[in-house]
C-alpha cells in the first residue's frame, strides 16, 4: 500500500518565524489533505489540494503530484499554530480510506 | 451548516463493558468514515459506510468491533467487551460523494479502566 512520510517529525520555533512542512507519498494520488490537530485534539481541515497551490491567510500549500510530495507553509507563526500537522492521501486511486502520515509536531514559543 | 458531530466527546468504560460512539455527518453527506488514533500515533482507517451499507471494513478489528449507518439517525461504532488497548481517540469523517474532501468531527476519547 501507499506510504506517507512527513518531515520534520518535530519543529520548535519562535513566534513570528516561518516554517515549511513536507509530505512525501510513495504512489500516484488524486487528492491530498492537510490537517491541524490542535492541543485539544481536534482535527481541523486546512487544505484539500490534489495539485497546485492554495493559500488561506498565513497558510499555503503546494502539491507536486508528479514528484509525489506536498508542502505546507506557515508564515509569521503564532502560538495558536502549535499542534500536530498531518497530511493524508487515499490508499489507492478513487478509494475512500485515507492513509495518514505520522505528523509533524510544531511548537511555537512566545 | 453544522459540522460533523460526535458524541460523547469523552467516554470512560471499565474492562468488559460496551462502548457506543455516535457520529452525525454534515448535512447532505451520505458517506461516513471512522478512524482511530492510538496515543502518540497517527490516524488509522477503520470502516467506510454509506446509508444502510458497509462499503469497506478492512481496518476494523475482526472481533468485538462493529459499525452501522442506519437509514435514519447517526452512524454508530460499537465496541463490545472493551479492553485497555481500545483506549484511543475515535474520529468520524463525512463527505458528500466519493473521491471528495473528508470533514472530521471532534472525536470521542475512549478511556478503558
Amino acid at each position: 500500500g501507499i506510504q506517507v512520510e512527513q518531515s520534520p517529525p518535530d519543529l520548535i520555533l519562535q513566534e513570528g518565524a516561518n516554517s515549511t512542512l513536507r509530505c512525501n507519498f510513495s504512489d500516484s494520488v488524486n487528492n491530498l489533505q492537510w490537517f491541524h490537530q490542535n492541543p485539544w485534539g481536534q482535527l481541523i481541515n486546512l487544505f484539500y489540494i490534489p495539485s497546485g497551490t492554495k493559500q488561506n491567510g498565513r497558510l499555503s500549500a503546494t502539491t507536486v503530484a508528479t514528484e509525489r510530495y506536498s508542502l505546507l507553509y506557515i508564515s509569521s507563526s503564532q502560538t495558536t499554530d502549535s499542534g500536530v500537522y498531518f497530511c493524508a492521501v487515499p490508499i489507492i486511486q478513487g478509494a475512500q480510506k485515507l492513509v495518514f502520515g505520522q505528523g509533524t509536531r510544531l511548537t511555537i514559543n512566545p | 451548516n453544522a459540522g460533523v458531530m460526535q458524541n460523547p466527546r469523552h467516554l470512560v468504560r471499565r474492562r468488559g463493558q460496551e462502548a457506543r460512539l455516535r457520529c452525525s455527518p454534515m448535512k447532505g453527506h451520505s458517506h461516513v468514515y471512522w478512524y482511530r488514533q492510538l496515543p502518540e500515533e497517527g490516524l488509522k482507517f477503520m470502516v467506510y459506510l454509506q446509508k444502510e451499507n458497509i462499503i469497506d471494513e478492512s481496518g476494523m478489528p475482526k472481533e468485538r468491533f462493529s459499525a452501522e449507518f442506519p437509514k435514519e439517525g447517526p452512524s454508530i461504532l460499537r465496541i463490545q467487551q472493551v479492553v485497555r488497548g481500545d483506549s484511543a481517540a475515535y474520529f468520524c469523517a463525512s463527505s458528500p460523494t466519493t473521491d471528495y474532501e473528508q470533514y472530521f468531527g471532534p472525536g470521542t476519547r475512549l478511556t478503558v479502566t
